[in-house]
């Protein structure tokens, strides 16, 4: 069975600059999750669908910041105008009824 | 809201021995609580969970023990190995369905030497 799969895998923007990144979940998991981790620190919540609709979106920096998975499969979390404190993986999980599956993220630097 | 505290941050064995690491969390509806081992430049990896209608689970070498009372949780590597040197993340979510709105703990280096 495929992972969840993300592209790209590693981002160097300057600041100021925007960055998309994609995820595909696993086949036939309606939850989608988007998590930011920072070096050497756990994985931090962003916001997560339940296929198309938007659950939770209460840690996402809405002014710059924003998330969309219009068929209820692949999502994308696009930052405009990165800053340097949004150095950091960015990590695409998803889930059926039972546990959490992880992609293995988008390295974004932002110089 | 839910906190997740995990300790100790950095742990430092010798093979053959035990590790074990600690995590507490404040939401006591609180009901699904996975671990996650992490290599660098990979994603994390569920290794072991527990869920609060248990109080003990052990997969192979893995013990994770759940104390619901003193919202405290924790996991228990035995007979470890140098493949066991990883990010271990602890974390806990009051789940439903296919909703797992994880709270992850900072995470704990462990290193295993020969």
């Amino acid at each position: 069975e495929a992972g969840v799969t993300q592209s790209p895998r590693y981002a160097v923007l300057q600041e100021g600059q925007a960055v998309s990144f994609w995820c595909d979940p696993i086949s036939g998991h309606d939850t989608l999750y988007w998590y930011q981790q920072p070096r050497d620190q756990g994985p931090q919540l962003l916001v997560y669908f339940r296929d198309e609709a938007v659950i939770d979106n209460s840690q996402l920096p809405s002014d710059r910041f924003s998330a969309v998975r219009p068929k209820g499969t692949n999502s994308t979390l696009k930052i405009q105008s990165a800053k340097q404190g949004d150095t950091a993986t960015y990590l695409c999980a998803s889930s059926p009824p039972g546990a959490v599956f992880f992609g293995k993220g988008t390295r974004l630097t932002v110089v | 809201g839910e906190q997740v505290e995990q300790l100790p941050s950095i742990l430092r064995v010798q093979e053959r021995s035990s590790a074990s690491i600690n995590c507490t969390y404040e939401n006591s509806a609180s009901n699904y609580f996975p671990w996650y081992k992490q290599e660098p430049g990979e994603n994390p990896k569920l290794i072991i969970d527990i869920r609060s209608n248990m109080e003990r689970k052990q997969i192979q070498g893995l013990i994770v023990l759940l104390d619901k009372k003193a919202k405290r949780f924790s996991l228990h590597i035995t007979d470890t190995q140098p493949a066991d040197s990883a990010m271990y993340f602890c974390a806990a979510s009051k789940s439903g369905g296919s909703n797992y709105k994880l709270t992850f703990g900072k995470g704990t280096l462990l290193t295993v030497t020969p």
